[in-house]
């Protein structure tokens, strides 16, 4: 139990152009969803948190505008990249997070490779 | 903000052998995990640790929760190649809080 999965799993789109990455919790309910970005050989970097059917809550110097995050229901959660440029090239992580009694155990996708050209 | 020190940044052991990593903090944790990551693929979760002192095991894996909460260790005993990754550690608030701050990782290489 407890997949997550994420599509697409690489994309490579123009400078300024927008991209939309996916991500769904296939066999439960996740209440929250979380979107990290990881540069090479780092660590991952909290986005946003995003609950189903409110707005996301964006760490600081993350721009909500550039990043667009919409949970509409509560095994779906998207990302969209807008006019990507070539410093938006990461790789981004989403995770899902349902009750487990006391805990909220978070559950990664398998990424998304983003480049921008 | 909340920062996690990980160590060893690097490991490169001989298969066979055991391996250990820690995480310390500034600050107290409800709850530590620790992920493994291979190359171009999401973190696994690997251990939760939810009580403090609390020692957990899984197949060749053991991890502690530091009795402080302010730390805790993964321990792989008889590593095999396919132990190779980066393995992170994590602390949770708790309650409503559910974010994580992740440590910088430990990567993991195993000679045959």
């Amino acid at each position: 139990g407890a997949v997550v999965s994420q599509h697409p799993s690489r994309v490579i789109c123009k400078s300024g152009t927008s991209v939309k990455i996916e991500c769904r919790s296939l066999d439960f309910q996740a209440t929250t969803m979380f979107w990290y970005r990881q540069f090479p050989k780092q660590s991952l970097m909290l986005m946003a948190t995003s609950n189903e059917g409110s707005k996301a809550t964006y760490e600081q110097g993350v721009e909500k505008d550039k990043f667009l995050i919409n949970h509409a229901s509560l095994t779906l959660s998207t990302l969209t990249v807008t006019s990507a440029h070539p410093e938006d090239s990461s790789f981004y992580i989403c995770s899902a997070a349902g009750s487990q009694g006391i805990t909220y155990e978070q559950y990664f996708g398998p990424g998304t490779r983003l480049t921008v050209t | 903000g909340q920062q996690l020190n990980q160590s060893p940044q690097f490991m490169f052991i001989q298969e066979g052998e055991d391996v250990s990593m820690n995480c310390t903090s500034s600050s107290i944790f409800n709850t530590w995990l620790w992920y493994k990551q291979d190359p171009g693929e999401g973190p696994v979760l690997l251990i939760a640790l939810y009580k403090a002192g609390e020692l957990t095991s899984n197949g060749r894996l053991t991890a502690q929760f530091g009795i402080t909460r302010k730390d805790s260790f993964l321990n792989i005993s008889a590593s095999i190649p396919s132990d190779v990754g980066i393995y992170f550690c994590a602390g949770q608030g708790g309650g409503s809080n559910y974010k994580l701050t992740f440590g910088k990782g430990t990567l993991l290489t195993v000679n045959p």
